[in-house]
């Protein structure tokens, strides 16, 4: 069965303090995973993906295979990031469908 | 930069009628798609469109539901009989053939459907 989970729906910090939002999956394979970012009021758009291995806006996220794992990371946070954050996952042969977690609301406060 | 459009913004209908929701993809994506969000809920996979015919679908997508390129732009959703648990935010999403491969979606603003 495909599935993500992310065990908190709200994670609340301070600025400038470091941000984890966890990710988990199950899927009989190698998935592909992302992170979509929803601002308020604005489109979900993607945010990163594991194949990139690249850093956006400060965030990182390392795929760990043996724990099945995709958590996202940002050192210092900003009140610019206060968002609500999916992840997500699809197969890795192309043309897809995503399956989405059911997001954590990161809330950064000053 | 090009961005996936959807009409209208909401939508109230009765339980009963029939609503098509519209999405103008990205002019040059190949791929389309539909995913749905009860409120408090997560983002579902509804159907995927490719070469003019539907590639995948997911159980959600029974025969009340059906989609539709019906020209170079429009990709269209529609519901012949919503029912109350129908209501919800949709949302269209496109791809290009070379993203395809790292399934990069573009997602449109949604449209939220509430049945009454």
């Amino acid at each position: 069965a495909q599935r993500v989970t992310q065990p908190e729906k709200l994670l609340s910090v301070f600025k400038g303090a470091p941000v984890e939002l966890k990710c988990n999956y199950s899927y009989s394979g190698s998935p592909e995973l992302f992170w979509y970012v929803q601002y308020s009021r604005q489109r979900l758009q993607l945010l990163l993906r594991h194949i990139s291995r690249e850093s956006i806006k400060g965030f990182t996220a390392d795929l760990n295979k043996g724990e099945t794992s995709f958590h996202l990371k940002k050192p210092f946070a900003q009140e610019e990031d206060s968002a609500m954050y999916y992840c997500a996952l699809s197969g890795s042969t192309g043309f897809q469908k995503l399956v989405f977690g059911t997001g954590t609301r990161l809330l950064v406060s000053p | 930069e090009p961005e996936v459009t959807q009409t209208p913004s909401h939508q109230v209908t009765q339980m009963g009628q029939e609503v098509i929701l519209r999405c103008v993809p990205i002019s040059n994506h190949l791929y389309f798609y539909w995913y749905r969000q009860i409120l408090g809920q997560k983002v579902e996979f509804l159907v995927s469109f490719y070469n003019n015919e539907i590639s995948e679908k997911s159980e959600i997508f029974d025969d009340q539901f059906s989609v539709e390129r019906p020209d170079g732009s429009n990709f269209t959703l529609k519901i012949r009989s919503t029912k109350l648990e129908d209501s919800a935010m949709y949302f269209c999403a496109s791809s290009t053939r070379d993203r395809a491969i790292y399934n990069e979606q573009f997602f449109g603003p949604g449209t939220r459907l509430t049945v009454l």
